[in-house]
């Protein structure tokens, strides 16, 4: 069935270092893929998406590239701050009814 | 325009008692999907109901779990003889008609502790 396997957290970066957190992914079809961030207390919100191959999803300067050869949607942002610091969810879906999401990266950043 | 609404946004039972949580999906959204979120977990999807309609359940527990999307009103997550397991954030979800491009919008959740 379909899934998604996410990097372990917690990460901890310093200010204005680059961050990757890696996503892959297994699914019968052509899913499409998303990165969802959750703020403490607060829902998940939609941070990108890419719905096909060789597809970029990009937003608040986090970029991730929909690899069909790797099966991967790896999250990456050039530049972090503070305001960053949050739960990354990888979440796939083929069909809209059901989501499948990945276990979530704690990403805290430090001035 | 509101987004998916849910309450209460905390919900404190004792074990053996009735949890009751609402969503109310955003304006012009007729489908409605809830998850659960246990601690140090990502979210696992449970139901997916259409107005007045169950159309996937299976991810929901077998008993004391039901939910419904009726005709009016918001759509009721209902826990019946809380355990302690139940402790979790509840998400509700709400799309227009879903196909493989939808986004699914979340609400806040409703965080369940079961004393």
């Amino acid at each position: 069935g379909d899934s998604v396997t996410q990097m372990e957290g917690p990460v901890t970066l310093s200010e204005e270092a680059f961050l990757t957190i890696n996503c892959t992914y297994t699914a019968t079809g052509y899913p499409s893929l998303f990165w969802y961030v959750q703020y403490p207390g607060e829902g998940l919100q939609l941070l990108l998406k890419a719905t096909k191959a060789d597809d970029k999803g990009s937003n608040k300067g986090f970029e991730a590239t929909y690899r069909k050869e790797t099966t991967s949607f790896h999250l990456e942002k050039g530049s972090v701050q503070v305001s960053d610091s949050a739960v990354y969810f990888c979440a796939l879906s083929s069909t809209g009814n059901q989501f499948y999401f990945g276990t979530g990266t704690s990403l805290t950043v430090i001035p | 325009n509101a987004g998916v609404m849910q309450n209460p946004r905390h919900l404190v039972r004792r074990r053996g008692q009735e949890a009751r949580l609402r969503c109310s999906p955003m304006k012009g959204h007729s489908h409605v999907y809830w998850y659960r979120q246990l601690p140090e977990e990502g979210l696992k999807f449970m139901v997916y109901l259409q107005k007045e309609n169950i159309i996937d359940e299976s991810g929901m527990p077998k008993e004391r779990f039901s939910a419904e999307f009726p005709k009016e009103g918001p759509s009721i997550l209902r826990i019946q003889q809380v355990v302690r397991g139940d402790s979790a954030a509840y998400f509700c979800a709400s799309s227009p008609p879903p196909g493989a491009k939808n986004i699914q919008y979340f609400g806040a959740g409703t965080r369940l502790s079961v004393l």
